[in-house]
This record gives structure tokens, C-alpha cells and sequence, in this order.
């Protein structure tokens, strides 16, 4: 039961647009649309930012984003900001039942 | 309000067993899944099961199978996380987070608590 595939680490200067993949297998990110993804900023709780590939909860900014292509789901952070510094992590449901998190993406305001 | 408060930090000896509560309120039990996830330091994320207290389930992550079981007291909304046959790698911090049925994400987490394995 690996972790799903996501990049170390991303960067970005105030203002850009980031994205953050998350690669799996046909029996989790591709095989459903039960992918979310949690930020946990510094000393922090995560805290949802995505759900159900594209949804954002209620109060997250409009900022995020969700897509998903195949067996790889992607969040998009438009409009960089010094507070999006932080780890991102996806989780997948898979078809065991199970569920998986990526292996963690730290995301860096230059 | 919805509170998810679990038990204090722990420390056992390599081979012990451990048992992590996290005493739910503020919402109807029966209505939302009770994951477990853990932190070890500078580490990600890690899945280990989930309780599913609309009907009483578990299911356990692969890597876990052997050694977690997850109970519940239904009087008192707590769900139960005990980890048997610790080693060191085992010291983390150990999330409890709740999903509501159907909805496939965990919107509301648990303060953690300190698992410290060592000798």
C-alpha cells in the first residue's frame, strides 16, 4: 500500500500559479472521484482544501483548485500567497476499501 | 460545537502496546467514520484504518493489519486505537479525524497525540 506519487517540493513568487501532482493507480485515483487534498500549514492540523477531485469545502478560497486526468489528480494554487506556504498532501479511497495519502508536496513562497 | 479530544501523550518500551482514545461530541456518532492517521517527525501523512460507526466496521491499512485494532464505547462516542508490538519507527503523532458518511474527506481532525517508542 504505497504512497501515492507527489513531488517534494514546489515553489512559486507571490503572485504565480503552482501546481502540486498526485499519481496513482486505476484503483484509487483513477478508479474514483473520492480524492481530496488536506494543506497543513507549520505546527498545524490539516485542513481540507479539496474534496471529491473538485469541490472546495465552504470558506476555502477560491484560489484552489481540483482537477483530475487519468490516474494523476492535480490542485492548482492561483494568486501565490506568503500564507499558502505549507505541505500539501492528496488522499485517495481505493477499491480494497482502503485509503491512501500522496507522499506529501512542501510548497515554498520565494 | 463538534470536538474530536484525544488522550494524553504516551511513551512505551520497544514490544508494549499502546492505546490512543479520542472522545467525540458536538454531532450524532452514528452519522460520520472515524479514521486514524499518524505523523511520524519531518514525515507525511499515514493512512491506518477506519472505524465506521454507523455499523460498527474496521477496515485496517495492509501495513497495519497485524498489529491495529480499533474499538468503540457508544456511550460515550470514543473510538479506540490500540497498536500492539511497538518499534521505535512507531513514535509519531497520532491523528484521530472524522469523515461523514458519504463524503469521502476528513473534515474534522483530533488534536494528536505523542507516541514515543524507546528504550
Amino acid at each position: 500500500q504505497s504512497a501515492l506519487t507527489q513531488p517534494a517540493s514546489v515553489s512559486g513568487s507571490p503572485g504565480q500559479s503552482i501546481t502540486i501532482s498526485c499519481t496513482g493507480t486505476s484503483s484509487d485515483v483513477g478508479g474514483y472521484n473520492h480524492v481530496s487534498w488536506y494543506q497543513q500549514l507549520p505546527g498545524k492540523d490539516p485542513k481540507v482544501m479539496i474534496l471529491e477531485v473538485t469541490n472546495r469545502p465552504f470558506g476555502v478560497s477560491t484560489r484552489f483548485s481540483g482537477s483530475k486526468s487519468g490516474n494523476t489528480a492535480s490542485l492548482t494554487i492561483s494568486g501565490l500567497q506568503p500564507e499558502d506556504e505549507g505541505d500539501y498532501y492528496c488522499k485517495s479511497y481505493q477499491s480494497s476499501g482502503t485509503y491512501v495519502f500522496g507522499s506529501g508536496t512542501r510548497v515554498t513562497v520565494l | 460545537q463538534v470536538q474530536l479530544v484525544q488522550s494524553g501523550a504516551e511513551v512505551r518500551k520497544p514490544g508494549a502496546s499502546v492505546k490512543v482514545s479520542c472522545k467525540t461530541s458536538g454531532y450524532t456518532f452514528t452519522n460520520y467514520l472515524i479514521h486514524w492517521v499518524r505523523q511520524a517527525p519531518g514525515e507525511g501523512l499515514e493512512w491506518m484504518g477506519i472505524f465506521k460507526s454507523d455499523i460498527g466496521d474496521t477496515i485496517y491499512a495492509r501495513n497495519f493489519q497485524d498489529r491495529i485494532t480499533l474499538t468503540s464505547d457508544t456511550s460515550t462516542s470514543t473510538v479506540f486505537m490500540e497498536l500492539s508490538s511497538l518499534r521505535s519507527e512507531d513514535t509519531a503523532v497520532y491523528y484521530c479525524a472524522r469523515e461523514g458518511v458519504g463524503t469521502w474527506y476528513l473534515d474534522f481532525w483530533g488534536q494528536g497525540t505523542l507516541v514515543t517508542v524507546s528504550s
